[in-house]
């Protein structure tokens, strides 16, 4: 089966910075790559996605690149705020009815 | 609109006891899912259904049972809890097809003692 990878485990920046986190996957068949945030006590939420025919998707503060050729994938935030603070997954699907997560990362913005 | 709704949101039960983690979601979602999230691990796909009468397992079944007569529901029944069952549980659902976005509940959080 697919195999997710995630780093950091745990990412702190201050107020302003950028914060990147990546993935990579072990099948290639894998064509759709969500992000969840997930806020504490709550279910995870999407925040972007991106499909295996696009290299690349922006939604404002929030960007993710995709690299098919290596198997990975990363989320980008610019101009972090303390609301940013949360767990993020990443996850990889080839049938749009199976998600393969990653194991998460912590991510704290300093005020 | 209530979207994915599980219940209870907490539950202690003794090691061998029964319970039935209750999903119901009102967005006619074909797709539904059961998860459960360890410390550190990520969230681990139990069972799911592409749709009512369907069912499949996922990565990690053992010591769980699913049904799914409706639509709406997506019970996950959990017949002699062990402590290594101890977690946190999350119930989604999506459209059929690709890049549909899974909404979540709120979860469970189960301990077994």
């Amino acid at each position: 089966g697919e195999n997710v990878e995630q780093h950091p485990s745990t990412l702190s920046v201050q107020e302003g910075d950028s914060a990147v986190i990546k993935c990579t996957y072990s099948d290639s068949a894998s064509n759709y790559f969500p992000w969840y945030k997930q806020e504490l006590g709550k279910g995870p939420q999407l925040i972007i996605d991106i499909r295996s025919n696009v290299g690349e998707k922006k939604d404002q503060r929030i960007a993710v690149t995709l690299n098919k050729t290596a198997k990975h994938f990363s989320l980008h935030i610019t101009e972090t705020q303390p609301e940013d603070s949360a767990v993020y997954f990443c996850a990889a699907s080839k049938t749009g009815n199976q998600f393969y997560f990653g194991t998460g990362t912590s991510l704290t913005v300093i005020p | 609109n209530a979207g994915v709704t599980q219940t209870p949101k907490f539950r202690i039960l003794k090691i061998g006891q029964s319970m039935t983690l209750q999903c119901t979601q009102d967005m006619n979602h074909n797709y539904m899912y059961w998860y459960r999230q360890d410390p550190g691990m990520g969230l681990k796909l139990i069972y799911y259904s592409v749709g009512a009468g369907i069912t499949d397992k996922g990565e990690v079944p053992n010591g769980y049972n699913v049904s799914r007569s409706t639509t709406e529901d997506f019970p996950l029944r959990l017949e002699l809890a062990a402590p290594s069952q101890t977690s946190v549980y999350f119930c989604a659902s999506n459209l059929p097809g690709f890049q549909a976005e899974a909404f979540f509940g709120q979860g469970t959080r189960l301990t077994v003692v």
